[in-house]
């Protein structure tokens, strides 16, 4: 099955400076990578996500890339604030098959951004 | 208004006992997850129902079993709970079949503590 290796596991930088989120996938058949952030104590919240067929996707401050000849994708967030605190996870899932919609995460990421 | 909601919010109990929790979604979504969360903030798929349909069920201990009456709702119950249950479940749901970008709306959790 497929397997996401997420890195780093903690991560802390100052307001305003940027953050690089890195995964790895296993499946080369996945098709779909979303973002998700989890506030302390939340829910996740999908927050950016980006298809097989497109290398680079960007909502305001934060954008994912994708390679999928080397199967990684890795979440950009500038100039940070304090509210981008928190767990930030990859995912991975493969459309098709007995597949349907089984999101397998990454370990998760514990942002923290100093003021 | 809420669009994925979870009853109890809060679950203690001893282990051995047996316990539910449910979901509800008013989105008009399709299809249903339930995930675990552990200690360690890892997220993992258990099962997931389309149209009341068991569509996934990854390797669960035969303890836990999902009933989804309609499409709206879906249940989580536990038999025989043992101490390695305590986690955070969601819920989530999707239009269809949590196909490429379809989100996964994740419900507030269930913090289950076995004693």
């Amino acid at each position: 099955g497929e397997n996401v290796e997420q890195h780093p596991s903690t991560l802390s930088v100052q307001e305003g400076d940027s953050a690089v989120i890195k995964c790895t996938y296993s499946d080369s058949a996945s098709n779909y990578f979303p973002w998700y952030k989890q506030e302390l104590g939340k829910r996740p919240q999908l927050i950016i996500d980006i298809r097989s067929n497109v290398g680079e996707k960007k909502d305001q401050r934060i954008a994912v890339t994708l390679n999928k000849t080397a199967k990684h994708f890795s979440l950009h967030i500038t100039e940070t604030q304090p509210e981008d605190s928190a767990v930030y996870f990859c995912a991975a899932s493969r459309w098709g098959g007995t597949s349907y919609g089984k999101l397998t995460f990454g370990q998760g990421t514990i942002l923290t951004v100093h003021p | 208004d809420t669009a994925v909601s979870q009853t109890p919010k809060y679950l203690v109990t001893q282990m051995g006992n047996d316990k539910s929790i449910k979901c509800e979604q008013n989105l008009g979504h399709d299809t249903m997850y339930w995930y675990k969360q552990d200690s360690k903030k890892f997220l993992k798929i258990m099962f997931s129902y389309n149209n009341k349909e068991l569509i996934i069920n990854e390797t669960v201990p035969n303890r836990f079993s999902p009933k989804s009456p309609d499409k709206a709702h879906l249940n989580l119950h536990i038999n025989s709970l043992e101490l390695g249950d305590s986690a955070v479940y969601f819920c989530a749901s999707s239009q269809g079949l949590g196909g490429v970008g379809e989100t996964q709306y994740f419900g507030p959790g269930t913090r289950l503590l076995v004693l």
